[in-house]
């Protein structure tokens, strides 16, 4: 069974800083991996897909990257603004034949960026 | 674009009754699922469509319909509310398997 842990649970930054959010996940054969924001009462953003076959990919001062074989992905972020205050989840779409519908996803990681 | 549409945002319950939750989307998306996010507990997929007229349970399907008409539409049927379906309720969309989900804005459930 594919888990997903998001290291840390909650993170607290000065504005300005470069911060890297943490994602692993248990079961290396999946087909992608998605980024997503989530602001207090709201849905999930989508940030940043990564297929299973690519090492990263970019948006603004989004980074993502990823490496199947050790099942791990980071979302780096550069120049952290407070306006990037949200929860970050990361979910892994898994590889079995015609069985590719479910998205496994992470509990989150907090991210508090201060003025 | 009005993307995914959930209504309503907010319900409150008594246990026992039944109630629909809708979900709309216009992308002419083929795949829709509808999930729960309780604390503590992440995202968890309740039933999932991959077209008109096919759907399909995920890891927590009891207590839940779901039927899929049109390419647009995919409502999630409460069949007798309990307490344990206390939660927000999410409908994604996608076009394909390796396209990015998109989420609307969630349906706040109580069941008192």
């Amino acid at each position: 069974k594919q888990e997903v842990t998001q290291i840390p649970a909650a993170l607290s930054v000065p504005e300005g800083e470069n911060l890297v959010l943490n994602c692993s996940f248990t079961d290396s054969a999946i087909y992608n991996l998605q980024w997503f924001r989530q602001d207090p009462g709201k849905g999930l953003t989508s940030l940043l897909l990564i297929q299973s076959s690519q090492r990263e990919q970019t948006s603004g001062r989004l980074n993502a990257s990823l490496d199947k074989s050790s099942g791990r992905s980071t979302l780096y972020i550069a120049a952290s603004q407070p306006g990037d205050s949200a929860t970050y989840l990361c979910a892994v779409r898994r590889n079995s034949g015609g069985s590719n519908y479910k998205l496994t996803f992470g509990k989150g990681t907090l991210l508090t960026v201060n003025p | 674009n009005a993307g995914v549409t959930q209504t309503p945002k907010f319900q409150v319950l008594k246990t026992g009754q039944s109630m629909t939750l809708q979900c709309a989307q216009d992308m002419n998306h083929e795949y829709m699922s509808w999930y729960r996010q309780d604390p503590g507990m992440g995202l968890r997929l309740i039933h999932y469509s991959v077209g008109a007229g096919i759907t399909d349970q995920g890891e927590v399907p009891n207590g839940y319909n779901v039927s899929r008409s049109t390419t647009e539409d995919f409502p999630l049927r409460l069949l007798s509310a309990a307490p344990s379906q206390t939660s927000v309720y999410f409908c994604a969309s996608r076009r394909s398997v390796n396209q990015p989900q998109h989420f609307g804005d969630g349906t706040r459930l109580s069941i008192l």
